[in-house]
């Protein structure tokens, strides 16, 4: 079946570091990729998203490559700052519309 | 974007009392929502699929005499937790799909907090 495998966290970064967190997945289709954040007390909100492959999601400096090569949606951003600490969700959705979600990385900005 | 709103943000309960949760869609109209548990630490898991005048969709392993879902309208879903137990306490999430055009974004809930005592 789809799932999705994304790294491990927490990530604890210095404000201005560069960030990647890796994000894989498996699909017996042709997914659509999707990276959600969720700030503290608050709900789920999209990232950013690619519907087909080589696609570039980009959203608030926050950028992801749909790499069908290496089934791989990796989510960088070249300069983080304190207010992105946050839970972010790598997910995929197939042709059932149904959303599966990776573990989610915690990720700690330090000022 | 799309606002969908989840009712109660927090609830606690007695244990062997039940729940229910609401999710709208404030300004579309979803004809599939989803409902999700979140585990402290862990990934959102798929509990349903909830279709609009038909029967909920349940994952593999999720009870369904115990989580009632209700889709009456094309903007509520309910989430009722019956009889619940304190391993029940979970953050729970609904999500509602808005379909204009090509676009099929998923939009969420604040998510309710459950607390079984």
């Amino acid at each position: 079946g789809n799932s999705v495998t994304q790294m491990e966290g927490p990530v604890t970064l210095s404000e201005e570091a560069f960030l990647t967190i890796n994000c894989t997945y498996t699909a017996t289709g042709y997914p659509s990729l999707f990276w959600y954040v969720q700030y503290p007390g608050e709900g789920l909100q999209l990232l950013l998203k690619a519907t087909k492959a080589d696609d570039k999601g980009s959203n608030k400096g926050f950028e992801a490559t749909y790499r069908k090569e290496t089934t791989s949606f990796h989510l960088e951003k070249g300069s983080v700052q304190v207010s992105d600490s946050a839970v972010y969700f790598c997910a995929l959705s197939d042709w059932d519309d149904k959303i599966i979600f990776g573990k989610g990385t915690r990720l700690h900005i330090l000022p | 974007g799309a606002v969908v709103s989840q009712h109660p943000s927090w609830v606690i309960c007695k244990s062997g009392t039940s729940v229910k949760i609401e999710c709208r869609s404030l300004d579309f109209q979803a004809t599939t929502m989803f409902w999700y548990r979140q585990f402290p630490k862990q990934s959102l898991m798929l509990m349903a699929t909830s279709n609009e005048g038909s029967k909920a969709t349940y994952e593999q392993g999720v009870e369904k005499d115990k989580f009632l879902i209700n889709h009456a309208s094309l903007t509520l879903s309910t989430l009722t937790v019956t009889s619940a137990h304190p391993e029940d306490s979970s953050f729970y999430i609904c999500s509602a799909r808005s379909q204009q055009g090509a676009s099929t974004e998923a939009f969420f809930g604040q998510g309710t907090r459950l607390t079984v005592v």
